[in-house]
């Protein structure tokens, strides 16, 4: 079975700082990726996703992701967070043979202070 | 836009009780779902279900049960609740049975908070 791994579970920054969220899978065979973020009080809404074509994805809120196929890797990245981009981060990944199956990380709190 | 509505936020049971959350979607999808969510394990799958009266289990699924009687109506039910099953229950939808292989989204529901004393 699958697995996802986030490696940081919180973190902390100023407002401008620009933040890099790791994701690291673990399945041998092709896979959809993506990006779910958690607004405090608020259901869990969907960033971007990757399911081919183009490695460099953007999402929205000025959000990315990198897909490096080589390193089972799904990084987020945003160059300048605000304060209402404090939110539970999650990756998540699904086997294209799957289907509906997703298996999610563990997930990242990031906290922006003013 | 797509609304999945979890009709309780919080519940607090006591140990032993049977429990039902209900999950209702109303955009008309095959596909719904049922994950807990705990600090630092992030989202895992109880139950899914394909269509009405369909079920398989997810990665976790023992201790629960679920049904399925109408497309728009997916419940989870805990026989006999225990306290390592308080957490956060998510209900999610997407709209076809392909899922995400066609890139369909996931919509997720707002959680319903379960403690079991």
């Amino acid at each position: 079975a699958q697995s996802v791994s986030q490696h940081n579970h919180h973190v902390i920054l100023s407002e401008a700082a620009s933040l890099e969220l790791g994701c690291n899978y673990s399945y041998g065979g092709t896979v959809n990726l993506f990006w779910y973020v958690q607004y405090p009080g608020q259901h869990l809404q969907l960033l971007l996703k990757y399911f081919s074509g183009d490695p460099l994805v953007k999402g929205i809120k000025g959000f990315e992701a990198e897909f490096i196929k080589s390193k089972f890797s799904f990084n987020l990245r945003k160059p300048s967070v605000q304060w209402s981009d404090t939110a539970e981060y999650f990756c998540a990944v699904v086997p294209k043979a799957a289907g509906n199956k997703l298996t999610f990380g563990g997930g990242t709190r990031v906290l922006v202070k003013p | 836009d797509v609304k999945v509505t979890q009709s309780s936020r919080y519940l607090v049971k006591r140990t032993g009780e049977k429990v039902f959350l209900e999950c209702v979607q109303d955009m008309d999808h095959e596909n719904m779902f049922w994950y807990r969510q705990d600090p630092g394990l992030g989202l895992r799958l109880i139950y899914f279900s394909y269509d009405v009266k369909m079920k398989e289990k997810g990665d976790i699924p023992e201790g629960y049960s679920v049904s399925r009687e109408k497309k728009e109506r997916f419940s989870l039910i805990l026989e006999s609740a225990s306290t390592n099953q308080t957490s956060m229950y998510l209900c999610a939808s997407s709209p076809t049975r392909q899922g995400t292989l066609s890139g369909n989204t996931i919509y997720f529901g707002e959680g319903s908070w379960l403690t079991v004393v």
